[in-house]
């Protein structure tokens, strides 16, 4: 089954306590991509990979770090947590050459800083 | 500025009956996606609908339409025949080519509820 799976699915940390959210697509996808969703705000692009180490800052880049050294992996790594990180974070994929460019989304990782 | 506009926060419509949901769009790019997903109360991103800035038709998926006016930059989806199941946050997107890179812009959502 095609799909972006993401863990952990839910999170509490401390601020300060370094973390990492996986993000994996079994669809061979060139480019993928991290959001986080906040009330009223919408859908905010954070970093994005347009291939295997390619990447490149979104909209809200700061405090957070993503690598992408397999295809199919694009953790997202919050190196040292703070409350205005608290958020629904959505990692996405992409078929470039698919003509649409649709993304497809992870199932979302929900997570709360103290 | 605001790339991606939904000026309507919430709305309501009644069960069987058709709702509009607006989106207007902000780009100099000549070659741009646009995107409409759901978002249900469980959380997940659902991809509903997709128009191509060169498509000249409008898009169709079933039940969703896009209403795509190029020259307006709108591209209004619409829902007909409203079901239950309708009842969820909607989000309008675009995708621009920037350099080479692709970046994907949201819209900060409607709420749709379907009314019995």
């Amino acid at each position: 089954e095609a799909q972006v799976t993401q863990n952990p699915r839910y999170l509490i940390t401390v601020t300060g306590k370094k973390l990492t959210v996986t993000c994996s697509q079994n669809m061979n996808h060139e480019y993928m991509s991290w959001y986080r969703q906040d009330p009223g705000l919408g859908l905010r692009q954070i970093y994005y990979s347009m291939n295997v180490e390619v990447t490149d800052k979104g909209d809200v880049p700061e405090g957070y770090k993503v690598s992408r050294k397999e295809k199919r992996n694009f953790p997202l790594i919050l190196e040292s947590p703070s409350p205005n990180q608290t958020s629904l974070y959505f990692c996405a994929s992409t078929e470039l050459a698919g003509g649409t460019d649709t993304q497809y989304f992870g199932p979302g990782t929900r997570l709360t800083v103290l | 500025a605001q790339k991606i506009t939904q000026t309507q926060p919430g709305m309501f419509v009644q069960e069987k009956e058709a709702v509009t949901l607006d989106c207007t769009y902000d780009t100099s790019d000549q070659s741009y996606g646009l995107f409409w997903y759901k978002q249900p109360s469980s959380g997940e991103m659902i991809f509903l609908i997709y128009q191509g800035s060169y498509d000249e038709q409008n898009a169709t998926e079933g039940r969703y339409s896009l209403n795509f006016q190029k020259a307006r930059k709108s591209a209004n989806l619409v829902i007909s025949a409203s079901q239950l199941g309708d009842s969820a946050m909607y989000f309008c997107a675009m995708r621009e080519i920037t350099s080479g890179t692709y970046k994907y812009i949201f819209g900060t959502g409607t709420r749709l509820k379907v009314l019995a």
